[in-house]
C-alpha cells in the first residue's frame, strides 16, 4: 500500500552539529519529496522539496538527498541552530500526475545549546 | 492573500455532536486536502479534492464528509462525534500538477477536543 516511513522518531544533537532524517517510500514510481518544519502550536511549512528527476538540491545549511533505486532520501541539516529544533515531516507524492501526498510519522528533532 | 483559513481554531464537542469545520483559500487551488495529527502519527489524509464537485477518500476516511461546491471552500462534517476524533485537524491545498506546481499550503489547524 501507499507508505512512507521516518526515521528516527526523536533526534537530539548538539548545537552545531549536523541531523540527518531518512525516509523511504513504497511506491517506485513517486515523484515529489517535500519536506516540512512544524513549530510548536503552528503549521507545517515547506522548507525544501526534491524531484525525483534529480539526485540532491541544497538551500543554505538545509539539504535532500534521493536514492530512487532504494526508494529512500534524506534531509540533511548542518550547523545546527537552536531555531532548528521542530518537528519534521516527510512526504512523498506517490503517483506522477496526482497531488495526494502522504507523509511520514514525524521526527522531533531538539539542538542542545 | 489571507492564504489558507481554518475556521474555528478550538472546538470542544459532546460524543454524538456534529459539526463542520471551515476552510477556506484564495490562491485559486484546484487542489484541497485534510489532514488529522496525532501524537506520533504523522498526518494523516482525511478527504480530499482535486477540484469542485469532485472529492475522494484519503487514508482515515470514516466518521468524515466532505464536499466542495466552490474552488474556494473544502468543508468537513464530523458526523457524529466520537472520543477518537480528538486530535488537530489541517486543511491544505496547492495548484494540481495541470495548472501549476507547488507545494501544499497549510492552515492554522483546529483543535478538536471530544468528550
Amino acid at each position: 500500500g501507499e507508505n512512507v516511513e521516518q526515521h528516527p522518531s526523536t533526534l537530539s544533537v548538539q548545537e552545531g552539529d549536523s541531523a540527518v532524517i531518512k525516509c523511504t517510500y513504497s511506491d517506485s514510481a513517486s515523484n515529489y519529496f517535500p519536506w516540512y518544519k512544524q513549530e510548536l502550536g503552528k503549521r507545517p511549512q515547506l522548507i525544501i522539496d526534491i524531484r525525483s528527476n534529480v539526485g540532491e538540491k541544497k538551500d543554505q545549511r538545509i539539504a535532500v538527498t534521493l536514492n530512487k533505486t532504494a526508494k529512500h532520501f534524506s534531509l540533511h541539516i548542518t550547523e545546527t541552530q537552536p531555531e532548528d529544533s521542530a518537528v519534521y515531516f516527510c512526504a512523498a507524492r506517490l503517483r506522477p500526475g496526482a497531488q495526494k501526498l502522504v507523509f511520514g510519522q514525524g521526527t522531533r528533532l531538539t539542538i542542545n545549546p | 492573500n489571507a492564504g489558507v483559513t481554518q475556521t474555528p481554531k478550538f472546538q470542544v464537542l459532546k460524543t454524538g455532536q456534529s459539526m463542520t469545520l471551515q476552510c477556506a483559500q484564495d490562491m485559486n487551488h484546484e487542489y484541497m486536502s485534510w489532514y488529522r495529527q496525532d501524537p506520533g502519527m504523522g498526518l494523516r489524509l482525511i478527504h480530499y479534492s482535486v477540484g469542485a464537485g469532485i472529492t475522494d477518500q484519503g487514508e482515515v476516511p470514516n466518521g468524515y464528509n466532505v464536499s466542495r461546491s466552490t474552488t474556494e471552500d473544502f468543508p468537513l462534517r464530523l458526523l457524529s462525534a466520537a472520543p477518537s476524533q480528538t486530535s488537530v485537524y489541517f486543511c491544505a491545498s496547492s495548484y494540481s500538477p495541470g495548472q501549476r506546481d507547488s507545494p501544499l499550503h497549510f492552515g492554522n489547524g483546529t483543535r478538536l477536543t471530544v468528550t
